[in-house]
């Protein structure tokens, strides 16, 4: 069955620096998502993404993230200047119109 | 604003109990409503959903009803095997599409042998 893939599993940097989590959503799906889980917390919506162009974001969504489809195959995170809260699980998530969310295994941010 | 709240975990059951997650929810208009299950080391994996009043969701033993009255979708399994110990997240989406969720905070089930 395919599957959504998520690199790194664990990825760890220093306050301040840039980190781009990656995504490789399932191939014929449209909907792209990522959410966040801080560690004791609810899973939270982050942003979705549709024909190259952010269709929702939280709150949480500041000008510190943002989101990019820069070929066929992969879906980015990018988080221009980390912060000790940032640190979380990040689900990335997919699906086409009419299928349910498929998740990715994660990749957990730790900020140092 | 819209809203999940599921019981608190961890949830420590022997093998063939019965289990009951109780799942409340907040929203306005009539939202799809989903369980996620969490095994360790995965991700997320729809477990079953219901789109409306008194629907039930069912799949791999798991039952769960849309109660509108009293705004809830609890998670029930007649017999519980090892196998089912995971985190299991009740969800809701605004429409039928499940896209943007809103998740409970999770309920951490352990079944012992």
């Amino acid at each position: 069955e395919p599957e959504v893939t998520q690199t790194p599993s664990h990825q760890v940097t220093q306050m301040g620096q840039e980190v781009i989590l990656r995504c490789v959503p399932i191939s014929n799906h449209l909907y792209f998502y990522w959410y966040r889980q801080i560690l004791g917390q609810k899973v939270e919506f982050l942003v979705s993404f549709y024909n190259n162009e952010i269709s929702e974001k939280s709150e949480i969504f500041d000008d510190q993230f943002s989101v990019e489809r820069p070929d066929g195959s992969n879906f980015t995170l990018k988080i221009r200047s980390t912060k000790l809260e940032d640190s979380a699980m990040y689900f990335c998530a997919s699906k086409d119109g009419g299928s349910p969310l498929h998740f990715g295994n994660g990749t957990r941010l730790t900020v140092t | 604003g819209n809203s999940v709240t599921q019981m608190e975990g961890p949830v420590t059951l022997s093998e063939e109990a019965f289990l009951t997650i109780n799942c409340t929810y907040t929203a306005t208009g009539y939202p799809s409503l989903f369980w996620y299950v969490q095994y360790p080391g995965e991700g997320l994996q729809l477990l079953l959903k219901a789109t409306k009043a008194d629907d039930k969701g069912s799949n791999k033993g798991f039952e769960a009803t849309y109660r509108k009255e009293t705004t809830s979708f609890h998670l029930e399994k007649g017999s519980v095997q090892v196998s089912d110990s995971a985190v299991y997240f009740c969800a809701l989406s605004r429409n039928n599409q499940g896209g943007k969720l809103i998740f409970g905070q999770g309920t951490e089930l352990s079944v012992k042998p």
